[in-house]
């Protein structure tokens, strides 16, 4: 069973404004969450992260949202620039493994 | 620091062939982590260890072996290729159980 669902494969926005994507859990014993960036021909880089204990984390442009009790995190982009379109990954944490969404390709458009 | 190394970047095998792909970290990281990507399904754990010496099942360990004889480099080994094994590996290696991972380039296996 997939424990970490991302339910839009794709996702299209003007630049400028702000860019929603959405991820769905199964597992409630979770550590963290984090978001992953993947850009053509290279490996995923990380983005931002979330705790358990917390239900909201921004780091510039980027905030995390946890809502425990719908078991939904989402990654808001705002303002979207061209330069963050990209393959973006939820993933979740716990013990030593990373488990992660299918991924949601985002283009922002200029 | 060159952080996180694969070699080979890109590979073709006919079916029932052997490869190992390579990955390296200078991080001293203790967790290293091997993955496959294939399209509409993101990134499916194969094997992983936490420490020199140790390895541990994935979600799809199924025809790869891996070793990890020295803390800095992780070893993932097809015996016999197949077909379905054609993907994009990466490898990524952390400090800790937290996750924050730093993945390498990836490795692009075309098997044939």
């Amino acid at each position: 069973d997939q424990q970490v669902k991302q339910n839009s494969p794709s996702l299209s926005v003007q630049e400028g404004r702000i860019s929603i994507l959405n991820c769905d859990y199964t597992n409630s014993m979770f550590d963290y969450f984090l978001w992953y960036k993947k850009y053509p021909a290279e490996g995923p880089t990380f983005l931002i992260s979330i705790s358990s204990i917390k239900d909201k984390n921004e780091d510039g442009r980027f905030t995390v949202f946890l809502n425990k009790s719908a078991k939904h995190l989402s990654l808001h982009i705002v303002p979207s620039q061209p330069g963050d379109s990209a393959v973006y990954f939820c993933t979740e944490t716990s013990g030593s493994r990373l488990t992660f969404g299918e991924g949601t390709q985002l283009t922002v458009n200029p | 620091n060159a952080g996180v190394t694969q070699t080979p970047k890109f590979r073709v095998l006919k079916t029932g062939q052997s490869m190992t792909l390579l990955c390296a970290q200078d991080m001293n990281h203790e967790y290293m982590y091997w993955y496959r990507q294939d399209p509409g399904m993101g990134l499916r754990l194969i094997h992983y260890s936490v420490g020199e010496g140790t390895t541990a099942k994935g979600e799809v360990p199924d025809g790869y072996n891996v070793s990890r004889l020295k803390k800095q480099n992780f070893l993932l080994g097809l015996e016999s290729a197949a077909p379905s094994q054609t993907s994009v590996y990466f490898c990524a290696s952390s400090y800790g159980a937290i996750g924050l991972a730093l993945f390498g380039p990836g490795t692009r296996l075309t098997v044939t």
